[in-house]
């Protein structure tokens, strides 16, 4: 069965800080990965999907098949990107995303 | 920007009533889904919906849930005796003209059973 792991329930840097949030995944065949966030009081929103291999706000993601990671990364966090963060996967011909337990990122002044 | 809304907000029911949860997809979209999240745990699917009918679902979506497009706007998902453990925060989402496509969540509606 398909499974996403994110091991940072909570994650804490300061302004100007490069932050990393991590993702693992196991499913065997070719997945499909997302990172959604949720701001505080707003709903989930799609911040990046691998296979359009862009960089919003700031942040990019890489799927790495031999590890099976999808970490998010951003080199100089900012305040405003303080929320939780959901790793995703959908495999090939699914709709269901499968959602990991996501990482309530606080950014410090 | 067009968006999924969902009502109520906040919805509190006794165990062993009906509830019926309210959603507006995006109005051109075809693809439609519930989730749920329980406290403190993951974001779940619970079911997706195509063409008047249920294209896959979960092992949680069993026989006391069901879904509906009664007209040409609104989901709705109805749990027909609810229990404790159905105590959670569900979401409406909504994806274009193909389940590839970027779903769209709705705000959530908070399910609290007594």
């Amino acid at each position: 069965a398909q499974r996403v792991t994110q091991p940072e329930k909570l994650l804490s840097v300061f302004k100007g800080a490069p932050v990393e949030l991590k993702c693992n995944y196991s499913y065997s065949g070719s997945p499909e990965l997302f990172w959604y966030v949720q701001y505080s009081r707003q709903r989930l929103q799609l911040l990046l999907r691998h296979i359009s291999r862009e960089s919003i706000k700031g942040f990019t993601a890489d799927l790495n098949k031999g590890e099976t990671s999808f970490h998010l990364k951003k080199p100089f966090a900012q305040e405003e990107d303080s929320a939780m963060y959901y790793c995703a996967l959908k495999q090939g011909g699914s709709e269901k995303l499968v959602f990991g337990k996501g990482t309530k990122l606080t950014v410090n002044p | 920007e067009p968006e999924v809304t969902q009502t109520p907000s906040h919805q509190v029911t006794q165990m062993g009533q009906e509830v019926i949860l309210r959603c507006v997809p995006i109005s051109n979209h075809l693809y439609f889904y519930w989730y749920r999240q329980i406290l403190g745990q993951k974001v779940e699917f619970l079911v997706s919906f195509y063409n008047n009918e249920i294209s896959e679902k979960s092992e949680i979506f069993d026989d006391q849930f069901s879904v509906e497009r009664p007209d040409g706007s609104n989901f709705t998902l109805k749990i027909r005796s609810t229990k404790l453990e159905d105590s959670a925060m569900y979401f409406c989402a909504s994806s274009g003209d193909s389940h590839s496509y970027e779903q769209y969540f709705g705000p959530g509606t908070r399910l609290t059973v007594t």
